[in-house]
């Protein structure tokens, strides 16, 4: 069974960094590309990050370009994303997805349960 | 990039069929065939239903079908269940950003 489980959220304030965490398992980690999404209390879904399977194609949202950055360590199947200079509009619930093949294609077939990013003073 | 169209909200009763729609431009939804629909529940994750604008992957009901015409594509709902109560959000691979989010339809089950 495909397993994705965030951590490393919290509140943080603005201007600060956190580092989130996704440990996967039931599947080959270093087999598909990773993703982060996130969700913005009571609206939708906005992607934020995505990395290939050797992390030799790397992609980022606009919102999010020169502040956050994803990786993954395929030898303890786990992806992360390091957000600096947080911002209010980042607040948000991220979700860590897979993706359904060793490069980006951008479908998200298993999602994580999400950990929660507060950025607040 | 601006977020697809998609209705707020659509509502249906128990057995009747629904459509909701996702409407983009010639960059997006028109122009690739990597148009995805996403269901969430309230406090749960998304769940894919539909990848590649008509292909349901394994394990989703067949009462849920994608299509697509011009630059709007479509997720209909048949047999409409209690169960299928929730968001559901459409995506697109784009020209300029690598993928766009349509806003979400709530689905009321009446």
């Amino acid at each position: 069974e495909v397993q994705l489980v965030e951590s490393g959220g919290g509140l943080v304030q603005p201007g600060r960094s956190l580092t989130l965490s996704c440990a996967a398992s039931g599947f080959t980690f270093d087999d598909y590309a990773m993703h982060w999404v996130r969700q913005a209390p009571g609206k939708g879904l906005e992607w934020v990050s995505g990395l290939s399977w050797n992390s030799g194609d790397i992609g980022y949202a606009d919102s999010v370009k020169g502040r956050f950055t994803i990786s993954r360590d395929n030898a303890k199947n786990s992806l992360y994303l390091q957000m600096n200079s947080l911002r209010a509009e980042d607040t948000a619930l991220y979700y860590c997805a897979k993706d359904r093949g060793y490069y980006l294609e951008y479908y998200f077939d298993y999602w994580g349960q999400g950990t929660l990013v507060t950025v607040s003073s | 990039q601006s977020a697809l169209t998609q209705p707020a909200s659509v509502s249906g009763s128990p057995g009747q069929s629904i459509t909701i729609s996702c409407t983009g431009t010639s960059s997006d939804v028109g122009g690739y065939n990597y148009v995805s629909w996403y269901q969430q529940h309230p406090g749960k994750a998304p769940r894919l239903m539909i990848s590649d604008v008509s292909n349901r992957p394994s394990g989703v009901s067949n009462r849920f079908s994608g299509s697509k015409s011009g630059n709007t594509a479509s997720l209909t709902i048949s047999g409409l269940q209690a169960e299928d109560e929730a968001d559901y959000y459409c995506s697109s691979y784009t020209s300029s950003s690598p993928v766009v989010f349509g806003g979400g339809t709530k689905l009321t089950v009446l």
